[in-house]
């Protein structure tokens, strides 16, 4: 079955402890991207890739790392997560726009940051 | 910078009803818009994309067009259903400076009263 696949899907953590949220697509997508979703402002796009070793910066980039070391994974890193990273987040992939570019999400990880 | 907005932010009607959401964007350097669906602490299901090049796409009960030249796209939905209830996104990707970035809306959330 073609899906994205986060994990882990809920966390609760301490400030400055380091973490990694890990995305992983079966369907061979050149694009992945990281969005977070927060009440009253919507989804905003973190980073992107549009293939391997290439990453570059969304809109809300500030405290998070990304990798794309392989076609199939994109990790989220948070460095030394703070409280104003307690979020939605939701991974997405899909071919690029010169082909379909259909988005496809994941089902979405909530980070509490204490 | 893209924009996107989508109007209303909610909307309740009775089952049976045909309805249109509405979305708007700024700049008209589009490659595709995407509209998808997101059930609460769900992720998003991706129920139609419009190529730039295309003026309208239908799934089953759902069509949606695009008028690229005045920044406007709506999802028309066919006798509603209690289980569409669900809150509606719509997603441009832009081609424009900052390629392959993707803009949401903040999204319709749609009640259908039985």
């Amino acid at each position: 079955e073609a899906q994205v696949t986060q994990n882990p899907r809920y966390l609760i953590t301490v400030t400055g402890k380091k973490l990694t949220v890990t995305c992983s697509q079966n369907m061979n997508h050149e694009y992945m991207s990281w969005y977070r979703q927060d009440p009253g402002l919507g989804l905003r796009q973190i980073y992107y890739s549009m293939n391997v070793e290439v990453t570059d910066k969304g809109d809300v980039p500030e405290g998070y790392k990304v990798s794309r070391k392989e076609k199939r994974n994109f990790p989220l890193i948070l460095e030394s997560p703070s409280p104003n990273q307690t979020s939605l987040y939701f991974c997405a992939s899909s071919l690029l726009p010169a082909n379909t570019g259909e988005l496809f999400f994941g089902e979405g990880s909530r980070l509490t940051v204490l | 910078k893209q924009e996107v907005t989508q109007i209303p932010a909610a909307l309740s009607v009775p089952e049976g009803e045909n309805l249109v959401l509405n979305c708007s964007f700024t700049d008209s350097a589009i490659y595709n818009l995407q509209w998808f669906r997101q059930d609460p602490g769900k992720g998003l299901t991706s129920l139609l994309l419009i190529q730039s090049s295309q003026r309208e796409q239908t799934s089953g009960r759902l069509n949606a067009s695009l008028d690229k030249s005045s920044g406007r796209s709506t999802l028309y939905i066919a006798a509603s259903q209690p289980g569409d209830s669900a809150t509606y996104l719509c997603a441009v990707r832009n081609s424009g400076a900052g390629s392959y970035q993707l803009t949401f809306g903040k999204g319709t959330k749609l009640s259908v009263i039985p």
